[in-house]
């Protein structure tokens, strides 16, 4: 069974651009969780889509959404990049989502960020 | 809130040691992940607790989930190099969102 895909695996932008990360899930998952890694905080929830629609979302400016296409596939977009935007970003699918018994989830690589 | 707190933040210990990480909260969880992540990959699983009391083992690793559902440990025997990495706790509970602890970041050397 393939695993989570995310692309771009790495990309450089500068301030003031926007970007858009993609993600597979594994086949058969519904939902798709979005996460934002730095050394700093940790692992920080963006949104969760379940089924195309979304079904949480983390404290994050409205510079950052999603979506979720009917085949599951999930994208994220950052508008109006900053410098603190740089990241790793993480896709996660899971068969029920968050809200499931265990809530167990599969990551991608991620998508590392650097903003110049 | 649910927040999870992960002790120690980080461990560098050498080849052979034993150790143990804990995850601690307030919040009583309806399950409870442990991942490991390695640099430059995501998060893979590697256990899910449910039941309060419960041990599960994975070869050299030990995982307990606390009677109360509220806390839980990891412990690892004779570590080796290749189980460093940043190892993660999170919470399955009431608000439908996994919650994560900080981490803890572990090296082990050879």
């Amino acid at each position: 069974k393939a695993g989570v895909t995310q692309t771009p695996r790495y990309l450089i932008k500068t301030r003031g651009q926007q970007v858009t990360l993609s993600c597979s899930p594994i086949s058969g998952h519904r939902s798709v969780s979005w996460y934002q890694q730095t050394p700093g905080q940790g692992l920080q929830f963006l949104f969760e889509y379940f089924s195309e629609t979304q079904r949480n979302k983390g404290n994050f400016p409205g510079r950052f959404s999603g979506r979720q296409f009917s085949n599951s596939r999930s994208e994220m977009n950052v508008s109006t990049l900053e410098l603190g935007d740089s990241a790793l970003y993480l896709c996660a699918s899971s068969p029920q989502g968050q809200g499931g018994r265990t809530g167990e989830l599969f990551f991608g690589e991620g998508s590392r960020l650097t903003v110049l | 809130t649910q927040l999870l707190e992960q002790s120690p933040q980080f461990l560098s210990i050498q080849e052979g040691e034993n150790l143990t990480v804990y995850c601690n909260s307030s919040s009583v969880f309806s399950s409870l992940q442990w991942y490991r992540q390695e640099p430059g990959e995501g998060p893979v699983l590697l256990v899910t607790v449910v039941t309060g009391g419960e041990v599960k083992k994975l070869k050299r690793l030990t995982f307990q989930f606390g009677d109360a559902r509220k806390d839980s440990s990891l412990h690892i025997t004779a570590a080796q190099p290749g189980d460093t990495g940043l190892y993660l706790c999170a919470g399955a509970g009431s608000a439908r969102q996994l919650t994560f602890g900080s981490g803890t970041q572990l090296t082990v050397l050879p």
